[in-house]
């Protein structure tokens, strides 16, 4: 089974500060990680994956996430906001195996407001 | 390449009314997926195919859902009869592996309405 927490439901920011939006994922196999992006009234945009090749992932606009196994997270970083940013990111995994092979699970999504 | 094209994007219905909901996937993307979203319940995973077949339906809500894929390029997702509580926005997804590797590409989404 696989699931997923994102421990914030919403983060503030000031436009030009670090960002930081917090996961944690369980997972009964080798899992990948993905974190989605929806502005609102939008669809969901990848904007980038683990999938266990190197821990640190590069995305597009500016954002990383490290996968720490031994802490079972995936936090998303960016070192600069912009007011561009402010949307809501949801942090997904999906199982190597067992009966949700290929299924996204997605967290409960994380609220991100960016202020001038 | 279009990405997913879902159609409508805003569908108003009164309940007890039949809505249909359209996705074309990317060319050449085997898997298609049907999500909802929901302020209370966030996204959940309705069904998805491989190769035009249904592999996994155990998130389809009720028998008042169902879906299709006569083809390779096109999905329907059907209530009949529509309820209120049915209102959410409607994703489709497609990949052209299983997930695990590639991620999804989401379409933009219907907004559902039942009145």
């Amino acid at each position: 089974a696989q699931s997923v927490t994102q421990l914030d439901s919403h983060v503030s920011v000031s436009e030009g500060t670090p960002v930081l939006l917090r996961c944690n994922y369980s997972s009964s196999y080798s899992p990948s990680l993905f974190w989605y992006v929806q502005h609102p009234n939008k669809g969901l945009q990848l904007l980038l994956k683990y999938t266990s090749a190197a821990t640190l992932v590069k995305g597009i606009n500016g954002f990383e996430a490290e996968f720490k196994k031994s802490e079972t997270s995936f936090h998303l970083t960016k070192p600069s906001a912009h007011m561009s940013d402010a949307a809501e990111y949801f942090c997904v995994v999906s199982d190597a195996g067992g009966t949700s092979y290929g299924k996204l699970t997605f967290g409960q999504g994380t609220i991100l407001t960016v202020h001038p | 390449d279009a990405g997913v094209i879902q159609s409508p994007r805003h569908e108003v219905t009164e309940m007890g009314q039949e809505v249909t909901l359209r996705c074309k996937p990317i060319s050449g993307h085997d898997y298609l997926f049907w999500y909802r979203q929901t302020m209370m319940r966030g996204l959940e995973l309705l069904i998805y195919f491989n190769n035009n077949v249904p592999i996994d339906d155990s998130g389809m809500p009720e028998d008042r859902f169902s879906a299709k894929m006569p083809n390779a390029s096109f999905s329907t997702l059907k209530i009949q009869p529509s309820e209120p509580r049915d209102s959410a926005v409607y994703f489709c997804a497609s990949t052209a592996r299983a997930g695990h590797f590639y991620g999804y590409t989401f379409g933009s989404g219907t907004r559902l309405t039942v009145v």
